[in-house]
């Protein structure tokens, strides 16, 4: 059965520091991967999404993050935290048509 | 562009109540629709999803139901209401398009007392 394991369930990085954030899938096929970001009390935001088409996606908010098969993984990074990044961030991969398997989450916060 | 709408935005249920949460989506037709409930510190657990009117899976054992009576509308219900339903509800649409991406909902956050 497909599944996400999200190292870490509380990250905690200086601003202006690198941003990562681990994820690891698996799959017995390609998968579509995702990542969302849930700021307090609000639902999901899609930051980015890998479909195949670039290992190296690009998202919004200036994050990216990198598809390695080999490692079956899905690392979120952003080069320079910001305060405003602070937030639960979710990896997520599409195991079939219709559903997502989501991860337990990481907390990220950001200190001045 | 399109939008989902979730109400009511918090409540607060004594155990026993009965329970009705709606989401609605705008500016996309046939989607498919999904209730989530996110515990406290335990992610996001799928209750049911839709992929038409009046064509639900239940994907877990427990004491919701949830129902379609219209394309954009998706509504979760229950009869009696227990301790362990409190937690943030999210309702999510999809495409039935080729990546599976879902578009999430607000929430509505339940507090069980």
């Amino acid at each position: 059965a497909q599944s996400v394991t999200q190292l870490g369930s509380h990250v905690s990085v200086s601003e202006g520091a690198l941003v990562l954030l681990r994820c690891n899938y698996s799959s017995s096929v390609p998968p579509y991967l995702f990542w969302y970001v849930q700021y307090p009390n609000q639902g999901l935001q899609l930051l980015l999404k890998y479909t195949s088409a670039a290992t190296l996606v690009k998202g919004i908010n200036g994050f990216e993050a990198e598809f390695k098969k080999s490692e079956t993984s899905f690392h979120l990074t952003k080069p320079s935290a910001h305060m405003s990044d602070a937030a639960e961030y979710f990896c997520a991969v599409s195991p079939a048509w219709g559903k997502l398997i989501f991860g337990q989450g990481t907390e990220l916060s950001v200190k001045p | 562009s399109q939008t989902i709408h979730q109400w009511p935005a918090t409540l607060v249920q004594p155990v026993g109540s009965p329970l009705s949460l709606e989401c609605t989506v705008e500016g996309t037709s046939n989607p498919n629709l999904y209730w989530y409930r996110q515990a406290a510190g335990r992610g996001l657990q799928l209750l049911f999803y839709s992929i038409g009117i009046d064509q639900i899976s239940s994907e877990v054992p427990q004491n919701l139901s949830a129902s379609r009576p219209q394309d954009r509308q998706f509504i979760l219900s229950s009869k009696k209401l227990l301790l362990s339903d409190s937690g943030f509800y999210l309702c999510a649409w999809s495409d039935k398009g080729s990546t599976d991406t879902q578009y999430f909902g607000p929430g509505t956050r339940l507090t069980v007392l």
